[in-house]
This record gives structure tokens, sequence and C-alpha cells, in this order.
């Protein structure tokens, strides 16, 4: 089956606008995560999702980071006002359900702030 | 709090060669689990392999295995026989099995460059 899609793929933009990226979990997958892996880096946890609730945000680096998910499906995660350390690639994984072994990610967003 | 220390950045090795990818963790949960990721150039992240704190056997997928030392807190993973297909950057992660605010997100080192060398 289909697994999880991300776009845009490369997003390109000026410091100061805002950006929002899209997740699309695997089907029935309750669980959504959003990590973000700088150049060099491991991945670092942003937020999770249960549902369309946000039991975790502890990661978000910033209230300029926000993001929210509906219909149990779809995540928007949206950075306002970028800055040149904002560049990263953001990936989304999911799981069938909270606390399952197995996460699955998706390709990533590779955005640039020029 | 849990950390994850990968100290090798980058690592080259002979095609059919067995290698070893080391990962130390540090953590207060009595109940843990340790996962391996690969992540080709194309950037996706590939689910290999899970050890539980509490599986007494090392956990084994095809020619990957965990070579687990709870005492020693480490998890490193062995490749055997590896293919050019194995180049990639590997993650070691982990996290708490309680269901508790906090253990359901992944915690992951810096990773490993492997370079399969033909």
């Amino acid at each position: 089956g289909a697994g999880v899609s991300q776009s845009p793929s490369n997003k390109v933009t000026e410091k100061g606008k805002d950006v929002e990226l899209r997740c699309d979990p695997i089907s029935g997958h309750t669980a959504l995560y959003w990590y973000r892996q700088s150049l060099g880096q491991g991945l670092e946890f942003l937020i999770y999702f249960q549902g369309n609730s946000a039991p975790d945000k502890s990661g978000l680096p910033s209230d300029r980071f926000s993001a929210e998910r509906t219909g149990g499906s779809v995540s928007t995660l949206t950075i306002q006002r970028t800055q040149q350390e904002d560049s990263a690639v953001y990936l989304c994984a999911s799981s069938l359900k909270s606390f399952s072994y197995e996460q699955y990610f998706g390709p990533g967003t590779r955005l640039t702030v020029t | 709090a849990q950390k994850i220390t990968q100290t090798q950045p980058g690592m080259f090795v002979q095609e059919k060669e067995a290698v070893t990818l080391d990962c130390t963790y540090d953590t207060s949960d009595q109940s843990y689990g340790l996962f391996w990721y690969k992540q080709p150039s194309s950037g996706e992240m590939i689910f290999l392999i899970y050890q539980g704190s509490y599986d007494e056997q090392n956990a084994t997928e095809g020619r990957y295995s965990l070579n687990f030392q709870k005492a020693r807190k480490s998890a490193n993973l062995v490749i055997s026989a590896s293919q050019l297909g194995d180049s990639a950057m590997y993650f070691c992660a982990m996290r708490g099995l309680i269901s508790n605010f906090g253990n359901e997100k992944l915690t992951f080192g810096t990773g490993t460059r492997l370079t399969i060398i033909p």
C-alpha cells in the first residue's frame, strides 16, 4: 500500500516568509510524528499527534513553529517568519497506534531558507 | 532523558565483509526499545531491526543482527556479508516502552555513514 507522503519535496524560501509542510500518513495510522534533520545531524523530535490532538509538543524549537492534524489524517507543519537556522530536512512518520514498535517515515521535505 | 551515542562518523568496508556499527545509550527507563534505521542517499528512513530491553535473545533480521549488551548499554548493529547497496547512513534510536508522556518519540544518534567498497 501507499507509504507516508510529504509535500513539497523541496522548498526554498526567503528569510521572514511563512512556509507550510504537508504530511499524509499511512491510511489508518493514528499516530503521527514530525522530526527535523539538520545537515550532518541525527533526527530531532518536534511534535507528536495521537488522532487530532498533540499530547507532546515539547520538541518545537520556538513559537514560530506550529502544527495541526485534521480528520486524524493529514498534518501540516507551519513555520512562521522563517530563519536561516530553520533550514533542514523535515521528516514525518506515522505508526498504527501510539507506542507501536515501528514508525514509518516519509521521504522528507528539504527546506532551504535564503 | 535518553541519549544515543554513535562514535563512528564514517566507515569503509570491503564488499562481502561483515561490519559492526557501534551504538551506546543512556536512559533511566527500565523498559525501553532500541532501533536501527538505514537512510540511503534518497533520504527515506528505513526500519531495520528492533530490540526490547527485556528480550533475552539478540534480535536478527536477515543479514542484520543486533548485539545487545545491556550491562554495557550497547546495541551494536552487525551486518553480515555486506553488499554495495548497504552504503548509507545508519541511525541508532531508542524510546521508552511504558506509555508515559515523552515515551512515544524516538531519540536518535548522529549516525554512521557506511561506505561499501567493491
